[in-house]
């Protein structure tokens, strides 16, 4: 299996464009996670779906934000408008089993600059 | 919030030497899982373990856990360049949903 596929790897705009993030989960995890990674607040915890229902997105941080999963094999993560502070990397992850249970897969992440 | 913290924030060692890196959390966990993350790369999973054990071995990692001070440690013996690399902590907390809350990380940096 190639692993959990993010694109694009990296991501320049502009203030007030939109910035959608795609994911590629590891075929027959039931489990997706989006994560942020920045200095200041480390790694965390966006959104998570299981078997394509969002189960928790408390972590999202505004309106701004939304994430779907369409099908098992592919979920967005979108911002509109972006602001300077998204800058961070995008973690999307899959696993079998909530994540506590067993081993969180992780992609490469998006970089996203937004200028 | 960050249920775990990892201590120190950066070590530097010369290879061949033995890394200690430490965990500590706040609530009562299930599991707390170990990730490694290299420069610019995802996360990768190095090892669980639950709450009911007391330590776990893989290859040159040795993981304790004391559920009783809440804390948690990862030694890499005989380290190599290649460790070189952000090590962070996860637990599970109980009153979490099984979900993942990761650590701020240990840099970890080997001098060849």
């Amino acid at each position: 299996d190639a692993g959990v596929i993010q694109s694009p790897r990296h991501e320049v705009t502009e203030m007030g464009q939109e910035v959608t993030l795609r994911c590629k989960p590891i075929s027959g995890h039931d489990y997706l996670f989006w994560y942020r990674q920045t200095m200041m607040r480390g790694l965390e915890l966006l959104i998570y779906f299981n078997n394509n229902v969002p189960i928790d997105d408390s972590g999202m941080p505004e309106d701004r934000f939304s994430a779907k999963m369409p099908n098992a094999s592919f979920s967005t993560l979108k911002i509109q408008p972006s602001e300077p502070r998204d800058s961070a990397v995008y973690f999307c992850a899959s696993s079998l089993t909530p994540s506590g249970i067993g081993e969180l897969f992780f992609g490469e992440g998006s970089r996203l600059t937004v200028l | 919030s960050q249920q775990g913290e990892e201590d120190p924030q950066a070590l530097s060692i010369q290879e061949g030497e033995n890394a200690t890196m430490n965990c500590s959390y706040k609530t009562s966990i299930n599991n707390l899982q170990w990730y490694r993350q290299n420069s610019g790369r995802g996360l990768v999973h190095l090892i669980l373990i639950r709450s009911n054990e007391r330590e776990k071995h893989s290859g040159r990692l040795r993981v304790t856990l004391d559920t009783s001070k809440k804390s948690s440690s990862l030694l890499i013996t005989a380290s190599r360049a290649a460790d070189t690399a952000s090590y962070f902590c996860a637990t599970d907390a109980s009153n979490a949903g099984n979900m993942l809350t990761f650590g701020g990380g240990t840099r970890l940096m080997v001098k060849p």
